[in-house]
């Protein structure tokens, strides 16, 4: 059972455009999210987070949305770039409860056209 | 100042055989984490240590197993191969065991069971 859900494997974007990236849970008891890029062949970069007391959180181009009554949270690129162009994982953790653990999204791929 | 370092980048056995992987958390974090990303599948939690002790496995069998050594570094132990085991296995580190701090990856081992 997936706990957390991305339910749209691509996405493709004009650049200069909004890219919104969707990401849905099912654990009521997440209480921190994080967002994920990921290029071919590296690692995942750490993007933006959001504690579940917060209902948005901004850093320069990228700002997470938390609607906990829908167990939803987005993120949102603006504008976007070609460099933007990566995988995107959303994950999730019990940080009060089973520590740092932390439950992945199966991503998106995100697609920034010039 | 130097990121999370895995080594080897790659990896073959032949299944039956061990696997040992290593892990350098960036300098002054003391908790090391453990995924698995398979071929088409999301990251999956393995192994969290944090100041030398196993704080929390995933729902892999005992033969995944690891240990984390006074200087924070880490290795994952992968016994009696399975042609299932080959993956992308990524180490991530965090600053502490503390709730909120957000996991920072390294670039992975990639491991191919023949």
């Amino acid at each position: 059972d997936q706990q957390v859900k991305q339910n749209s494997p691509s996405l493709s974007v004009q650049e200069g455009r909004i890219s919104i990236l969707n990401c849905d849970y099912t654990n009521s008891m997440f209480d921190y999210f994080l967002w994920y890029k990921k290029y071919p062949a590296e690692g995942p970069t750490f993007l933006i987070s959001i504690s579940s007391i917060k209902d948005k959180n901004e850093d320069g181009r990228f700002t997470v949305f938390l609607n906990k009554s829908a167990k939803h949270l987005s993120l949102h690129i603006v504008p976007s770039q070609p460099g933007d162009s990566a995988v995107y994982f959303c994950a999730a953790s019990e940080a009060n409860n089973a520590g740092n653990m932390l439950t992945f999204g199966g991503g998106t791929r995100l697609m920034v056209k010039p | 100042e130097a990121g999370v370092t895995q080594s080897p980048t790659h990896l073959i056995k032949t299944r039956g055989q061990q696997a040992t992987l290593r892990c350098s958390p960036i300098s002054g974090h003391t908790s090391v984490y453990w995924y698995q990303q398979a071929l088409g599948l999301g990251l999956q939690f393995l192994l969290w240590y944090d100041e030398g002790e196993e704080r929390n496995r995933g729902n892999f069998p005992p033969r995944f197993s690891g240990r984390q050594f006074p200087n924070y570094s880490s290795e994952l132990n992968v016994n009696a191969l399975e042609l299932e085991d080959s993956a992308l296995y990524l180490c991530a580190s965090s600053y502490d065991s503390s709730s909120y701090n957000e996991q920072f990856f390294g670039p992975g081992t990639r491991l191919t069971v023949l």
